[in-house]
């Protein structure tokens, strides 16, 4: 059974830098075509794709977003973690982490609503 | 605005069919790069209802099917059931950003 789960801070301040964890059981990092993805939605908009990494540590971005995001995994721990510099009142959202293979994301966190406010 | 264009609200009544479009460019859709469908029940997350332009998950009902032509791809439902009204999205990768896309999403209501 797959399974996912974000943690890190509910709130941060304008400039300060976000950094969320994904932590998943049932599948392995290190298994070829699979991936770990971090997906954003503010409230009451539209999913936002943000990074994905891959097996062999290859990285994507967004590339609206491609400078202030960061994705690394530590495959022995099972998790991925997504830093997000700069952050912005814009940047409130929920954001999810979702086990990927075939470029399509058949599980899902069940998301952590990051609010930025000073 | 989104890479892939969805229209942002569908409706239909009970036991009818309906289709929500998601219109691409040749970098996405059009470059044959696969697209997966998601559906996202208020207040939970997106779950994944097509993949791979036609194929459904293990436990996604027949009445939901995929479809891809061109620059373009659709999601229908038949039988439509109150349960099914929720924001559907379409993804797909686009290589002109080498990056993973999301449609803008579509509110389907049941009537």
């Amino acid at each position: 059974q797959i399974t996912l789960k974000e943690s890190g801070p509910t709130q941060v301040k304008p400039t300060q830098t976000l950094t969320l964890t994904c932590i998943f059981s049932g599948f392995s990092l290190s298994t070829n075509e699979v991936g770990v993805g971090w997906i954003r939605q503010p409230p009451g908009k539209a999913l936002e794709w943000l990074a994905l990494i891959y097996w062999d540590d290859d990285k994507r971005y967004s590339p609206s977003l491609k400078s202030r995001l960061t994705i690394t995994k530590d495959t022995s721990k099972n998790q991925v973690v997504l830093t997000v510099t700069n952050m912005d009142p814009m940047d409130t959202a929920t954001y999810y982490c979702a086990h990927s293979t075939l470029g399509g994301y058949n599980h899902w966190g069940q998301g952590t609503l990051v609010t930025v406010s000073s | 605005q989104s890479v892939l264009t969805q229209p942002p609200s569908v409706s239909g009544a009970p036991g009818q069919r309906v289709t929500i479009s998601c219109t691409g460019s040749r970098s996405n859709i059009g470059a044959g790069y696969n697209v997966h469908w998601y559906q996202q029940l208020p207040g939970t997350a997106p779950k994944l209802l097509i993949y791979a332009n036609t194929n459904r998950p293990s436990g996604v009902p027949d009445r939901f099917s995929g479809s891809k032509s061109g620059t373009s791809a659709s999601l229908a439902i038949t039988g439509l059931q109150a349960e099914d009204e929720a924001d559907y999205y379409c993804q797909s990768y686009d290589s002109l950003s080498a990056s993973g896309v999301f449609g803008g999403g579509t509110k389907l209501t049941v009537l």
